[in-house]
C-alpha cells in the first residue's frame, strides 16, 4: 500500500519568493513519485516525475523536486516565485503493483503575493 | 496538444437519477482511468479501463458505477442511482502505457452535483 501527505493545504509566497511545497510518501515498493499542477478550470497537469533515476528532477515552468529516500519526502521547490504559478499542486505516487493507479495527496494551493 | 476532453463541466441531477460522464482520451492511448475527487478531499482512484476491460478497480468503485468505451473515441462512467456523497469532481485521464512510470494525461473535470 502507499500513501502520500502534503503538509499545508495552503502556501502563500511573495512574488520573487522561493517556494517549497512539501510532500512525504510512503510505498512499500520503490515509489516512482509526481507532482501535478491544477490552474483554475483545467485539469491536472503533469510538472514532473521521479522514476528511479536521478534524485533532482526538473520540471517544467522552473520548478524541480528531489527524492530523498531517508527522509522520504519528495519536495517541490521553485526559486523565484512568479504570479503565474498561483494553483493547486498535487503530488502523488504510483501503485506498488504493475499498474498505473496514483495515489494523490491531499493537494496544496499556492498563493503568491505581488 | 491533444489533450483529453470531459463532457459536461458541470452536470447537476437529482438523487436516485443515472448520470453519463463523457470523456475523449487522447487518440493513441490505450489506457484509461477516472478519478473523483469530493471537495476537500483527496483526489481518489477509481477505475482503470484497457482492452475494453477494467484492469483495476478501487473499493469506491462498486456496483453503481459502470465504465464502457462505446465506440473508438469516448470513455464513459455511468452511475446509476446517484446518492448525495456521490457530488465530486471527476476527472478522466488517459495514458499510453500502463507502466508505474508512464504520463497520466487529465481532463479538466465533471463536477458533478447530486441535489
Amino acid at each position: 500500500a502507499q500513501s502520500v501527505t502534503q503538509l499545508g493545504s495552503h502556501v502563500s509566497v511573495s512574488e520573487g519568493a522561493l517556494v517549497l511545497l512539501r510532500c512525504n510518501y510512503s510505498s512499500s515498493v520503490p515509489p516512482y513519485l509526481f507532482w501535478y499542477v491544477q490552474y483554475p478550470n483545467q485539469g491536472l497537469q503533469l510538472l514532473l516525475k521521479y522514476t528511479s533515476a536521478a534524485t533532482l528532477v526538473k520540471g517544467i515552468n522552473g520548478f524541480e523536486a528531489e527524492f530523498k529516500k531517508s527522509e522520504t519526502s519528495f519536495h517541490l521547490t521553485k526559486p523565484s516565485a512568479h504570479m503565474s504559478d498561483a494553483a493547486e499542486y498535487f503530488c502523488a505516487v504510483s501503485g506498488d503493483n504493475a499498474g498505473n493507479m496514483l495515489t494523490f495527496g491531499g493537494g496544496t494551493r499556492l498563493m503568491v503575493k505581488p | 496538444e491533444p489533450e483529453v476532453t470531459q463532457t459536461p463541466s458541470h452536470q447537476v441531477t437529482q438523487m436516485g437519477q443515472e448520470v453519463i460522464l463523457r470523456c475523449v482520451p487522447i487518440s493513441n492511448h490505450l489506457y484509461f482511468y477516472w478519478y473523483r475527487q469530493i471537495l476537500g478531499q483527496k483526489v481518489e482512484f477509481l477505475v482503470s479501463f484497457y482492452n475494453n476491460e477494467i484492469s483495476e478497480k478501487s473499493e469506491i468503485f462498486d456496483d453503481q458505477f459502470s465504465v464502457e468505451r462505446p465506440d473508438g473515441s469516448n470513455f464513459t462512467l455511468k452511475i446509476r442511482s446517484t446518492k448525495l456523497e456521490d457530488s465530486a469532481m471527476y476527472f478522466c485521464a488517459s495514458s499510453v502505457g500502463q507502466g508505474r512510470g508512464t504520463e497520466a494525461f487529465f481532463g479538466q473535470g465533471t463536477r458533478l452535483t447530486v441535489v
